[in-house]
């Protein structure tokens, strides 16, 4: 267990569905990320939030909205995908500086069809 | 130049083997630097962090080459709990928000 727990594992959505995927963090942690990763493709950053402020948003399509209500939480809403956007999205935290040191939580994996 | 970049896998070897894998990077601001192991289907997790000296960790040695901005990770006496892929990871700004991560080196190790 490293601290970062992740819901759901598994989804499957509609290009016409809304959903969101959650992660909480365990760690006392300051920064919160969400990655993204597919098939034969490195990770891709898609948001970071320190002390629950965005710092970075790495130019991600408008249908991926996050959300940090408080440092310990974080939330990827989806609304009208496309099936390019099937992959593995990975949250995680650290504690924050120079030194990154990168807790991550198992993963939703995620379809759409 | 691709940001952070490693050798093409896979690499297929017995057990007891020595195997090195490399990894280069483009910014020379980079500030920090990892390797993560990521296991099939699994989150990644840090395996050590890559000092300017040099650091060990029992069978795993990485190394930091700041002038040719390049970076290895040597892992002696393989196992076969050591296949998996393996991530070289590079911050990429002084502010330390964002990590860069190669798209990952994959290890077999057979018995």
């Amino acid at each position: 267990e490293t601290g970062v727990t992740q819901t759901p594992r598994h989804l499957v959505m509609g290009m016409t569905n809304k959903k969101s995927l959650k992660c909480e963090q365990h760690l006392g942690h300051n920064a919160m990320y969400w990655y993204k990763q597919s098939a034969k493709k490195p990770l891709e950053l898609m948001f970071v939030y320190s002390l629950e402020e965005r710092v970075e948003n790495n130019s991600v399509p408008s249908r991926f909205s996050p959300e940090c209500p408080n440092s310990s939480h974080l939330f990827l809403h989806l609304h009208t995908l496309q099936p390019e956007d099937s992959a593995l999205y990975l949250c995680a935290s650290s504690q924050g500086g120079v030194d990154e040191k990168l807790f991550f939580g198992s993963g939703t994996q995620l379809s759409v069809l | 130049r691709k940001e952070v970049e490693q050798d093409p896998g896979p690499f297929n070897v017995p057990e007891g083997a020595t195997v090195a894998f490399n990894c280069t990077y483009s910014n020379s601001a980079s500030q920090s630097f990892f390797w993560y192991r990521q296991d099939c289907r699994k989150e990644p997790k840090l395996l050590m962090s890559v000092y300017s000296s040099g650091n060990e960790d029992g069978r795993f040695t990485a190394q930091l080459n700041r002038a040719s901005q390049y970076i290895s990770l040597l892992i002696r006496d393989s196992k076969l709990s050591d296949s998996a892929t393996y991530l070289c990871v590079v911050n990429s700004n002084q502010a330390g928000t964002a990590l860069i991560f190669g798209k990952g080196t994959t290890l077999s190790v057979s018995s």
